[in-house]
């Protein structure tokens, strides 16, 4: 089982929707939770992280954390086309170690 | 306020030839991560830095992989002799602690022929 588990999409949403990206993980002692967005052929960018249950927000980005049940998910309200990107899931494990998913593509169609 | 800077962005080699990639971390931080990502296996940690100090590198693929940090400025990440199989974007990371954001250059795109 892998660390970090998305589904890797594609995820296609019409402008102006609700995406909703998910991912799961194995740790339970794992802390920390970061979401990464990936334009094609660029680096990873820091959009959202969160360490305690519940919601956080940011402008249209709200991460949703639930340590029971060991999933992380990122909502983007009124979803652009400049949010086409593949989404990365990255949790830090109870040996300190931050593990990556392989992403979830998302594309938002005009 | 510079981000991670990598050089060169991109580069195509012969197998056999020692590939060198370079990264300068952002002013301040202490942390610094080699990755490499390719589209089978995501992005996956080769090794990372505290203090100029290589803590783990069991993420180094094999005894052809090595990396450098000679002070708090720059790293290197070595590959002697590179195969086909290294083709890859190779990304630097930085962060002030080990649990805070790190935040990517540019990553290196490398072919190897």
């Amino acid at each position: 089982q892998k660390e970090v588990e998305q589904n890797s999409g594609p995820l296609s949403v019409p402008e102006g929707a609700i995406a909703s990206l998910n991912c799961t993980y194995s740790d339970r002692g794992s802390q920390s939770f970061f979401w990464y967005r990936q334009y094609s052929g660029k680096s990873p960018e820091l959009i959202m992280f969160i360490y305690s249950n519940g919601d956080k927000e940011d402008g249209r980005f709200t991460a949703q954390l639930n340590k029971a049940s060991q999933y992380v998910s990122l909502l983007i309200r009124d979803s652009q086309p400049s949010d086409s990107a593949t989404y990365l899931c990255a949790v830090r494990g109870g040996a300190n170690n931050l593990f990556f998913g392989t992403g979830t593509r998302l594309t938002v169609i005009p | 306020d510079a981000g991670v800077i990598q050089s060169p962005r991109h580069e195509v080699t012969e197998m056999g030839q020692e590939v060198t990639l370079r990264c300068k971390p952002i002013s301040g931080h202490d942390y610094l991560f080699w990755y490499r990502q390719t589209m089978m296996r995501g992005l996956e940690l080769l090794i990372y830095f505290n203090n100029n100090v290589p803590i783990d590198d069991s993420g180094m693929p094999e005894d052809r992989f090595s990396a450098k940090m000679p002070n708090a400025s720059f790293s290197t990440l070595k590959i002697q002799p590179s195969e086909p199989r290294d083709s890859a974007v190779y990304f630097c990371a930085s962060s002030f602690g080990y649990n805070q954001p790190q935040h990517f250059g540019d990553g290196t795109r490398l072919s190897i022929l």
